[in-house]
């Protein structure tokens, strides 16, 4: 089984519906990340969380949402999905402070918004 | 600039060296990654670089790291099909503590 499970791989919704990505660990570690790929853009971050109680911004917030739950999950959610947020999006965890800094992603979950 | 650059295709013969670079932002960067993104799948960590290195090998995997030009590369020797794949140059700024950021990938392609 994935150490980091995301939930759905894919999905097609329509402008204005409510989405929420969930993505899990079993790797036990602190720090949290979700991030949206663009082709020719990279990686960028949306939202992150170094432990259950802290929730952060990334460069690219606007329009989305945490939370998180537990140590092992951590949802993003799409309150009125716009077709610009059409992405491949990726849960990366991390150990936390004294690591190298190695992040271990998840699948990533496709979503198309008509 | 701002951002992480890398050019965005590279194709390369079987069996040829391939070469990768990037150019990132902060030269107090303590570590410098690779990535890579296979078909399908998420990014997985290649290899990384202390910033007080100049190189590092590690098999067929070559990563040299020119910290006054705030420049990174990683170079496949005997490339092949497998490698092909996205790959993802990282550093980690302290300004932006210690997140990562990502440059925008180049795409490998190996053809026969």
């Amino acid at each position: 089984d994935a150490d980091v499970t995301q939930t759905p791989r894919n999905r097609i919704t329509k402008t204005g519906k409510r989405i929420m990505l969930e993505c899990s660990q079993t790797k036990g570690h602190d720090r949290m990340y979700w991030y949206r790929q663009d082709p020719g853009l990279g990686l960028r971050l949306i939202y992150y969380s170094f432990d259950v109680k802290d929730i952060n911004k990334g460069e690219i917030s606007d329009g989305y949402s945490v939370s998180r739950q537990a140590q092992a999950k951590f949802s993003l959610s799409l309150e009125s999905a716009i077709p610009n947020q059409t992405a491949l999006y990726f849960c990366a965890t991390e150990e936390g402070q004294g690591s190298t800094g190695e992040l271990f992603f998840g699948e990533g979950s496709r979503l198309t918004v008509l | 600039g701002e951002d992480v650059e890398q050019s965005l295709f590279l194709s390369v013969r079987e069996g040829d060296s391939s070469v990768i670079n990037c150019t990132y932002t902060d030269s107090s960067s303590t570590y410098l990654y690779w990535y890579k993104q296979e078909p399908g799948a998420g990014l997985q960590l290649l290899t990384y670089i202390f910033s007080n290195m100049d190189m590092k090998q590690d098999q067929r995997l070559t990563v040299l790291l020119n910290k006054k030009d705030k420049h990174l590369s990683l170079r496949i020797a005997d490339t092949q099909t497998g490698d092909s794949a996205i790959y993802f140059c990282a550093e980690n700024p302290p300004y932006n503590t210690d997140k990562l950021i990502f440059g925008t990938g180049t795409r490998l392609q190996v053809f026969p």
